[in-house]
């Protein structure tokens, strides 16, 4: 069974800092990973996914992903933090599995915290 | 686009008493989905829908019963509501149901449950 891994519940970055929000997968069949970000008292929208192609993800408000394989993670960065960027990201991972809808199985999230 | 609108946004609930939370989208989507989350649970799938007619469970389908009414419309029904079922409930849609669709959520609906 696939599953979802993020590393830190709470992440705390100074404004202008480096983010780095880490996710591991399992799965015995290659995924197709996402981020979506949820800020406050707000659904979720897609930051990005990776499917096929290039590894290195880019997305929006300037978040990338990079897809490694042989360490099975999609770890999100952004090089400087902005105080809009706080809010609650959330890894997920789908899989071709024989059924033809493809459903998101979802990590715990991490609560991005920036300081000004 | 109104996108993905839940109704309604804030619902308290006592133990016993049943409830329909409504979802609706403009996208013209295939497949729909309901979602439950929990503080340091993430999202987990209570039941899905890959196309107009056709409903299936997920995760954590017990206590719940859905209906797709129409291309548009997914209900999530509450029969006899119970305290664990406390929490925030999405909705979402995509446009295939693909593997590789991205998932369009709603706002939300939260419900308490004394």
């Amino acid at each position: 069974a696939q599953s979802v891994t993020q590393l830190g519940s709470h992440v705390s970055v100074s404004e202008g800092a480096l983010v780095l929000l880490r996710c591991n997968y399992s799965s015995s069949v290659p995924p197709y990973l996402f981020w979506y970000v949820q800020y406050p008292n707000q659904g979720l929208q897609l930051l990005l996914k990776y499917t096929t192609g290039a590894t290195l993800v880019k997305g929006i408000n300037g978040f990338e992903a990079e897809f490694k394989k042989s360490e099975t993670s999609f770890h999100l960065t952004k090089p400087s933090a902005h105080m809009s960027d706080a809010a609650e990201y959330f890894c997920a991972v789908s899989e071709r599995r024989g059924s033809t809808l493809g459903r998101l199985y979802f990590g715990r999230g991490t609560q991005l915290t920036v300081w000004p | 686009n109104a996108g993905v609108t839940q109704t309604p946004k804030f619902q308290v609930l006592k133990t016993g008493q049943s409830m329909t939370l409504q979802c609706a989208q403009d996208m013209n989507h295939n497949s729909m989905y309901w979602y439950r989350q929990d503080p340091g649970m993430g999202l987990r799938l209570i039941y899905y829908s890959a196309s107009e007619g056709t409903t299936d469970k997920g995760e954590v389908p017990n206590g719940y019963n859905v209906s797709r009414l129409n291309k548009r419309e997914f209900s999530l029904r509450l029969e006899s509501a119970a305290p664990s079922q406390t929490s925030v409930y999405f909705c979402a849609s995509s446009e295939l149901g693909a593997y590789t669709d991205t998932q369009y959520f709603g706002p939300g609906t939260r419900l308490t449950v004394l």
